[in-house]
């Protein structure tokens, strides 16, 4: 299995602003991935961390909204850019695991935007 | 377009009331079957992968089974700690292998 933890778990912040969000892993992983999940919603994937060359982005997602850094194999960072209301989310920090094909997730990081 | 489906929404149980939550899936080439159950406030704790139909999976109260176009999760002589949200996920060979797919869940209440 894998530990993750995520900081912030929560924050709330001011419309305009960005917030940056850190992920760490226990263990060296190839795969992180960053997920939203929006109030009463299920969870989407928004990008793939990936080590050394730029996020791989979902339909909808864009870097300048979200943009990702990896710098190795057991850190993340996701930033919320200019934020609005509707950014108002849990987002989450998963790694994939090849021994057993599990994804793991983090406690997430509750942002609101007023 | 890959779908998942979960039902019902919102399941109320009495404590040891037995019953099976439902994730209906259409996908392009399955190449698992992921459940989490998440609690309030928390990320998605995993519970189960499936590969192939026919396969069953058990972790104390919970057993997952999985057929070539849906699955179910039997929660027996449920508890009030089994109260959570139930979360189905699928995950397609032609994504990439941490790419999952959500139905939007069922929400569990058990009680006393």
């Amino acid at each position: 299995s894998a530990v993750i933890s995520q900081k912030p778990s929560r924050d709330i912040c001011q419309r305009g602003t960005s917030l940056t969000i850190q992920c760490q892993v226990d263990s060296q992983v190839t795969m992180m991935f960053w997920y939203r999940q929006q109030p009463g919603q299920s969870l989407t994937l928004i990008a793939t961390a990936n080590q050394g060359s730029e996020a791989t982005y979902e339909s909808g997602f864009v870097i300048d909204k979200f943009p990702i850094s990896r710098p190795n194999l057991t850190f993340s960072t996701l930033t919320v850019s200019n934020m609005s209301p509707e950014d108002s989310s849990i987002y989450l920090c998963s790694v994939y695991m090849s021994s057993g094909n599990t994804i793991y997730f983090g406690e997430g990081s509750w942002l609101t935007v007023v | 377009e890959d779908q998942v489906t979960q039902s019902p929404e919102a399941l109320r149980l009495q404590e040891g009331e037995s019953s099976s939550l439902n994730c209906s899936y259409t996908v392009s080439g399955l190449r698992g079957l992921f459940w989490y159950r998440q609690d309030p406030g928390k990320g998605p704790e995993f519970l189960f992968t499936l590969y192939s139909a026919g396969e069953e999976k058990e972790k104390e109260r919970l057993k997952a089974t999985l057929t070539k176009k849906e699955s179910f999760l039997h929660i027996t002589a449920p508890k009030p700690e089994d109260s959570a949200t139930y979360l189905c996920a699928v995950q397609a060979r032609a994504d990439s292998w941490g790419k999952l797919q959500f139905g939007a869940g069922t929400q569990v209440v058990v009680t006393p």
